[in-house]
C-alpha cells in the first residue's frame, strides 16, 4: 500500500515562531489533506491539497504532487495550534482508492 | 459546513456486550468510513460504505461488522466486546472517490472492561 512519512515527529516551539511540517508519501495521490487534532480527539480539516499552493490564516499548505511531499506552514504560533498534525492521503485508483492512508503525525507543542 | 456527528462522546460496555456505535452526516454524501485510531499505531480503516446497503472491509474488520440502511446513517456494530476493543473510534464522511476529501466526526472513546 501507500506509505506516508511525517517529519518532525515532535517539534516544541515558542509563542510567535514558524515551523515546517512535511509529509512525503510512495505513489500518485488524488486526495492529500491535512488534520490538526485537538485535544479531545476531532480530527479538524486543515486543507485539501492533492496539488498547488494554499492558505488560511496563518496557516498555509503546498504539495508538489510531481515529486510526492506536501508542507504545512505555521506562522506566528500560538498556544492553541498545539496538538497532532496529520497528513492524509488515497490513491488515484485502483485497490484502495476509497481509503485515507494516515501518516503517524507531527506533536506541535506550543509554550508560551 | 459539513456536519458529521456520533451517537457518544464517551462510552463504557462489558465484555460481551453487543455495541452500536452511530453516525450520522447531513452533506448527502456518498461514502463513509470508520476508523479506530490506537497509540502507536495510528488510525486504521475498519469498513467504508459508497452507497446505502453497500459495504466493503478496510484493513482491520474482524470483529465489527456494520450497517448502512440510510444514506445519511452509517453504524458500526460490535457484536461481542472484547478489551482489545478499547480505543477511540471515528467516523467520516466524503462526497465522491474523485477528491475523497474525507471529513471527521467528534470521535467515541470506547472503554470495553
Amino acid at each position: 500500500g501507500i506509505q506516508v512519512e511525517q517529519s518532525p515527529p515532535d517539534l516544541i516551539l515558542q509563542e510567535g515562531a514558524n515551523s515546517t511540517l512535511r509529509c512525503n508519501f510512495s505513489d500518485s495521490v488524488n486526495n492529500l489533506q491535512w488534520f490538526h487534532q485537538n485535544p479531545w480527539g476531532q480530527l479538524i480539516n486543515l486543507f485539501y491539497i492533492p496539488s498547488g499552493t494554499k492558505q488560511n490564516g496563518r496557516l498555509s499548505a503546498t504539495t508538489v504532487a510531481t515529486e510526492r511531499y506536501s508542507l504545512l506552514y505555521i506562522s506566528s504560533s500560538q498556544t492553541t495550534d498545539s496538538g497532532v498534525y496529520f497528513c492524509a492521503v488515497s490513491r488515484s485508483s485502483g485497490a484502495g482508492s476509497y481509503q485515507l492512508t494516515f501518516g503517524k503525525g507531527t506533536k506541535l507543542s506550543v509554550i508560551p | 459546513d459539513v456536519k458529521v456527528t456520533q451517537s457518544s462522546r464517551y462510552l463504557v460496555k462489558r465484555t460481551g456486550e453487543k455495541v452500536f456505535l452511530e453516525c450520522v452526516q447531513d452533506m448527502d454524501h456518498e461514502n463513509m468510513f470508520w476508523y479506530r485510531q490506537d497509540p502507536g499505531l495510528g488510525l486504521r480503516l475498519i469498513y467504508f460504505s459508497y452507497d446505502v446497503k453497500m459495504k466493503e472491509k478496510g484493513d482491520i474488520p474482524e470483529g465489527y461488522s456494520v450497517s448502512r440502511e440510510k444514506k445519511e446513517r452509517f453504524s458500526l456494530i460490535l457484536e461481542s466486546a472484547s478489551t482489545n476493543q478499547t480505543s477511540m473510534y471515528l467516523c467520516a464522511s466524503s462526497s465522491t472517490p474523485a477528491t475523497n476529501e474525507q471529513y471527521f466526526g467528534p470521535g467515541t472513546r470506547l472503554t470495553v472492561t
